[in-house]
């Protein structure tokens, strides 16, 4: 059955310091990959998304994912975060063929601290 | 424009009564999709429409739960003898259409406290 983890509940890091936001996705047929971010007491918000083409695909607020077939893995990657960058982040995936319902990960509650 | 919307924000009931949660979605956008987030989770998908077609119910946990969407406009999500379990953040999100995953916006979700 599809599913989508992520590994880390919480990850704290200092303003400035890179993050990588791990996630990893199991599905027996080709996937579409999402990272959501939700600012607090708001809405999910689109940060990036994996659809076809280069494996490595960029979104907003300098954000970055790579899709790693092999490993089914896409991890979010940022070089520097900024306190504005405190949010919780949810990896979904959807199933080529399907409806397009998204099976989303439990989320990472990133948490940057000056 | 409008982004979806969802009513009410908050929503707190007793154990047993019946609960009616609102969505409109972005005019235009064909599909519309619930979702349910409880505390600690991952957002759980619970119904689906597209268009005139009949609704995709594989999320739903019971039949309790319940959904009506008149076209492509406003869609209700009921949940019928609630149970302090149905305590959740319920999202709706709303695309333009499924036959790529185009990108779903999601609205502001009602919090629901059963009690």
């Amino acid at each position: 059955a599809q599913s989508v983890t992520q590994l880390d509940s919480q990850v704290p890091v200092f303003e400035e310091a890179p993050v990588e936001l791990r996630c990893n996705y199991s599905s027996s047929v080709s996937v579409y990959l999402f990272w959501y971010v939700q600012y607090p007491n708001q809405g999910l918000q689109l940060l990036l998304k994996y659809l076809s083409g280069s494996t490595l695909v960029k979104g907003i607020n300098g954000f970055e994912a790579e899709f790693n077939k092999s490993q089914t893995s896409f991890h979010l990657r940022k070089p520097s975060v900024h306190i504005s960058d405190t949010a919780e982040y949810f990896c979904a995936v959807s199933e080529e063929g399907s409806q397009g319902n998204l099976i989303f990960g439990k989320g990472t509650k990133l948490s940057v601290k000056p | 424009g409008a982004g979806v919307s969802q009513s009410p924000s908050n929503k707190v009931t007793e154990k047993g009564k019946d609960v009616e949660l609102r969505c409109d979605p972005i005019s235009g956008h064909t599909a519309l999709y619930w979702y349910r987030q409880r505390l600690g989770q991952g957002l759980e998908f619970l119904i689906y429409f597209q268009g005139n077609s009949a609704p995709d119910k594989s999320g739903l946990p019971s039949d309790r739960f319940s959904a009506e969407r008149t076209g492509e406009s406003v869609s209700t999500l009921t949940i019928q003898r609630t149970q302090q379990e149905d305590s959740a953040v319920y999202l709706c999100a709303s695309s333009l259409s499924t036959s790529a995953p185009y990108e779903q916006y999601f609205g502001p979700g009602t919090r629901l406290t059963v009690t």
